[in-house]
């Protein structure tokens, strides 16, 4: 089926602190497992993303860990600063019908407080 | 290098009116998606191209069209414009659709009132 859930909906954090976001989703054959971030009114943009013969990915602040077993997935943020306060999606390809398709999660709104 | 252009960036519409989102990327990707965008919703998938030619619904298929008759183009049509169909759309484009990144437009803010 075609379905990616995210958590929480909406996660507010103080300066410095670390944030946690986890999707799970149900299509066992995804394999691409990207996060995005929306800064108000602005587009989506990649942040960063992992494959799925990988268990963890970092990038500075930022990692991502998978769990194919148990099929979530989880975007990590250390050491948060104010601007990093947006909205975050998780995203998985589904091969469900038709061609394979990209489904987002509902989103998360990270505020950082100073 | 324009990336992904979306037009018009704002359109506000009476009900049952019907109108055209505009997307062109120049970039030769071969993937193409429309989504909307609705608050505490995500991004919602409503029709997708794999190629010219050829074009598939995601999860919000109801009452929009779509073609992609060249590589560079992908319209979303509105037919019979609702206001349940009030939102943000984004288009976006890939080299694929796995392991590649999606590269949005700016978005059309659009009301149906």
């Amino acid at each position: 089926g075609e379905n990616v859930e995210q958590h929480p909906s909406t996660l507010s954090v103080q300066e410095g602190d670390s944030a946690v976001i986890k999707c799970t989703y149900s299509d066992s054959a995804s394999n691409y497992f990207p996060w995005y971030k929306q800064e108000l009114g602005k587009r989506p943009q990649l942040i960063i993303d992992i494959r799925s013969n990988v268990g963890e990915k970092k990038d500075q602040r930022i990692a991502v860990t998978l769990n194919k077993t148990a099929k979530h997935f989880s975007l990590h943020i250390t050491e948060t600063q104010p601007e990093d306060s947006a909205v975050y999606f998780c995203a998985g390809p589904t091969f469900s019908g038709g061609y394979n398709k990209l489904i987002f999660g509902a989103g998360t709104r990270l505020a950082v407080h100073p | 290098n324009a990336g992904v252009t979306q037009t018009p960036k704002f359109q506000v519409l009476k009900t049952g009116q019907s109108m055209t989102l505009q997307c062109a990327q120049d970039m030769n990707h071969e993937y193409m998606s429309w989504y909307r965008q609705d608050p505490g919703m995500g991004l919602r998938l409503i029709h997708y191209s794999v190629g010219a030619g050829i074009t598939d619904q995601g999860e919000v298929p109801n009452g929009y069209n779509v073609s992609r008759s060249t590589t560079e183009d992908f319209p979303l049509r509105l037919l019979l414009a609702a206001p349940s169909q009030t939102s943000v759309y984004f288009c976006a484009s890939s080299p694929g659709l796995l392991s590649t990144e999606a590269f949005f437009g700016q978005g059309t803010r659009l009301t149906v009132v």
